[in-house]
C-alpha cells in the first residue's frame, strides 16, 4: 500500500517567492495534518483537516501561509511570501482513527 | 499551554541491554499517547500507541502509562544498534471524538553502543 506522498521532497527558494507544497494522503484515511520541524522548535502542528474540512489552524504561524484540501486525495500548503525563518521540514500525516502516519517530509529552504 | 516533556539525552544503552525513555504531559485529560521513531533525515514512524493505564508489549517493544502521574514511558529490550533514533513521545487531548492533532515532546536521542 501506498503510503502518504509528499512533493517535492527538497524545495530551495528566495525570499519572497511563493511555495507550494502538496501531499497525498493514504486512501481511505479522512483526516490529514501538515507539521512543521525545526531544531529549535521540535515538530509542531500547523492545521488539520476532517474530511477536507480544515479544524484547528491555530499553529498556523501568520497569515502568510495557507492550506486547502479541495478532495479526500489531495491537499496543499502555500506560504507566500515566503521568509528565511521558514526554512523548515514540513511533514504531512493522515489517519482514519487516532494513529497518524507520515509522509516522507518536504525540506524547505528560503535565502 | 498543553505540553510534552522528553529529557533530550542522548542516551547511551549497551546492545543487548534495555533502554527506558520516559515522558511526561500537561494536560490531565489527554488520552491518546504514541511513540515515534525518527532516524535522522527521516520522517516519525509510529511504533506504539497506548490509551488505557498499564503495559502494551509489542515484541521487543513495552509502553507503559500512568495517567495519575501523567507519564508514559517506553522500554526497548534487547537493544540493537537499528534502534539509534530519536524518539518522540506524542499526545493527543481529549477531543470530544474524531482525529485530533498530535502534541510532541522535543524527542529523546537514543544511542546503542555495539
Amino acid at each position: 500500500d501506498a503510503g502518504v506522498i509528499q512533493s517535492p521532497r527538497h524545495e530551495v527558494t528566495e525570499m519572497g517567492q511563493e511555495v507550494t507544497l502538496r501531499c497525498k494522503p493514504i486512501s481511505g484515511h479522512n483526516s490529514l495534518f501538515w507539521y512543521r520541524q525545526t531544531m529549535m522548535r521540535g515538530l509542531e502542528l500547523l492545521i488539520y483537516f476532517n474530511n477536507n474540512v480544515p479544524i484547528d489552524d491555530s499553529g498556523m504561524p501568520e497569515d502568510r501561509f495557507s492550506a486547502k484540501m479541495p478532495n479526500a486525495s489531495f491537499s496543499t500548503l502555500k506560504i507566500q511570501p515566503s521568509e528565511p525563518r521558514d526554512s523548515a521540514v514540513y511533514f504531512c500525516a493522515s489517519t482514519d482513527s487516532y494513529e497518524q502516519y507520515f509522509g516522507p517530509g518536504t525540506r524547505l529552504t528560503v535565502t | 499551554q498543553k505540553e510534552v516533556e522528553q529529557n533530550s539525552g542522548p542516551l547511551s544503552v549497551p546492545e543487548g541491554a534495555i533502554a527506558s525513555l520516559n515522558c511526561t504531559y500537561s494536560d490531565r485529560v489527554s488520552q491518546s499517547f504514541f511513540w515515534y521513531r525518527q532516524y535522522s533525515g527521516k520522517s516519525p514512524e509510529l511504533i506504539m500507541s497506548i490509551y488505557s493505564n498499564g503495559d502494551k508489549e509489542d515484541g521487543r517493544f513495552t509502553a507503559q502509562l500512568n495517567k495519575a502521574s501523567q507519564y508514559v514511558s517506553l522500554l526497548i529490550r534487547d537493544s540493537q544498534p537499528s534502534d539509534s533514533a530519536t524518539y518522540l513521545c506524542a499526545v493527543i487531548p481529549y477531543s470530544g471524538g474524531g482525529a485530533d492533532g498530535l502534541t510532541f515532546g522535543k524527542g529523546t536521542h537514543l544511542i546503542i553502543q555495539p
